[in-house]
């Protein structure tokens, strides 16, 4: 079974400068988020989506970062003007959220590889 | 919102010996606590995990052990190999949002 795919892998850009992300969860998973991984840190939710719906969007930057999950399945996440903070790993991660009662393992998140971006 | 707490930062042992990972927590609501091992350029990968129901969980060579009174859990590494080697994070679920320490190297020399 393919895991999390995201693309690009790496990403280098001008600040000010626009850049988006893109990731496809594991197959037949309703739960996405995207975190954010600074060097030398563990990572850190931006938004989370259960299908379509962002249903915790508290933690990403509005200004200046946009996510979206159309169909419930992609995602894109995009930054719109980049700054030379915004340097780290975009990680993307999914889950089958279900009645955690009877199906524990939907409590498991699994990750992407991950998009490196460098703002210059 | 949930606080955790990751020790050591960094540890090296030989091939062969035992390596512990400690966590502690803040909030006394959360009731999921996975660990990842995350290798150099790779995301991070759910290696074992342990819910709020029980103390210990074991899986080959690794194992979790958690005490919700005192709120912290534990990773143990038993007769360690060179490909242990990665960044190693803890984290723990209260409602819905999953909160990571700040991830231990583990170094193990052949």
């Amino acid at each position: 079974e393919a895991g999390v795919v995201q693309s690009p892998r790496y990403k280098i850009i001008e600040k000010k400068q626009p850049v988006a992300f893109w990731c496809n969860p594991i197959s037949g998973h309703n739960t996405l988020y995207w975190y954010l991984q600074n060097l030398g840190q563990g990572p850190e939710l931006l938004i989370r989506y259960e299908n379509e719906e962002a249903v915790d969007d508290s933690q990403l930057p509005k200004d200046r970062f946009s996510a979206e999950r159309l169909k419930g399945v992609d995602s894109t996440l995009k930054i719109q003007p980049a700054e030379l903070g915004d340097s780290a790993v975009y990680l993307c991660a999914s889950s089958l959220e279900t009645d955690r009662l009877s199906h524990p393992t939907s409590y498991e998140q699994y990750f992407g590889p991950g998009t490196r971006l460098t703002v210059t | 919102g949930e606080n955790v707490e990751q020790h050591p930062s960094t540890l090296s042992v030989q091939e062969g010996d035992s390596a512990v990972i400690k966590c502690t927590y803040s909030d006394s609501a959360s009731n999921y606590f996975p660990w990842y091992k995350q290798e150099l350029g790779k995301g991070p990968q759910l290696i074992i995990d342990i819910r709020s129901n029980v103390g210990e969980k074991k899986d080959q060579r690794i194992a979790v052990t958690l005490n919700k009174t005192a709120k912290h859990f534990s990773l143990h590494i038993t007769e360690t190999q060179p490909e242990d080697s990665a960044v190693y994070f803890c984290a723990a679920l209260g409602y819905s949002t999953l909160t990571f320490g700040k991830g231990t190297m583990l170094l193990v020399s052949p």
